[in-house]
């Protein structure tokens, strides 16, 4: 079974562009989450999909930060414009979504530097 | 007072010492506890998966749950320098949405 696809695995930005963090997540899988990581941290839920629907975006800043996923597979996720305290790793993960509240499986994340 | 509380660590053992890594937390609705391990510049992957309260083991792995206590632990059997990682407690209620703590950086020396 392949894993969660995440890309890039690392960007660089100036503060106030904007940049996207691409999900592929394990074939099957209807439930999607966007977390971020930052350094010496646990992960934050940013953003939960079931299918192509939002379950969840309650800590998401939604004033720069927004979230898609067409089609109920593959999932963006945007900043725009970046701050400095943006600097974290964004990881996606998913699971089945089946009502069996089945564990969450990560990708490796996308590294993100805000200078 | 955050939902889940972890110890940041770092904790240095020897090679082939018995681990203990522990979460408290506040909200008696979680019912879902899980631990994952994180190595460095890698997502988190997971190791037990627990309902309710009880034990469950694993290999060299075992999970303690007390919700009396609201108290989880992970003890790792014989440990190994492969086991140096970030470990993460992680918590969910019926609605699923995990909290996770700040994870405990471990080092296994040779």
């Amino acid at each position: 079974e392949a894993g969660v696809a995440q890309s890039p695995r690392y960007k660089i930005i100036e503060k106030r562009q904007s940049v996207a963090f691409w999900c592929n997540p394990i074939s099957g899988h209807a439930t999607l989450y966007w977390y971020q990581q930052i350094l010496g941290q646990g992960p934050k839920l940013l953003i939960q999909f079931q299918n192509n629907g939002v379950v969840d975006d309650s800590q998401l800043p939604k004033d720069r930060f927004s979230a898609e996923r067409l089609k109920g597979v593959d999932s963006t996720l945007k900043i725009q414009p970046a701050k400095l305290e943006d600097s974290a790793v964004y990881l996606c993960a998913s699971s089945p979504g089946d009502g069996t509240n089945s564990p969450l499986h990560f990708g490796n994340g996308t590294r993100l530097t805000v200078t | 007072q955050k939902e889940v509380e972890q110890d940041p660590g770092p904790l240095s053992v020897p090679e082939g010492a018995i681990v203990s890594l522990n979460c408290t937390y506040s909200n008696s609705a979680f019912q879902y506890f899980m631990w994952y391990r994180q190595y460095s510049r890698k997502g988190p992957e997971l190791l037990m998966y627990t309902y309710s309260s009880g034990n469950k083991e694993d290999g060299r792995f075992t999970a303690q749950v007390d919700k009396s206590s609201k108290y989880i632990s992970l003890f790792i059997r014989d440990s190994q320098p492969s086991d140096s990682a970030t470990y993460l407690c992680a918590m969910g209620d019926s609605s699923y949405k995990l909290i996770f703590g700040s994870g405990t950086r471990l080092l296994v020396r040779p």
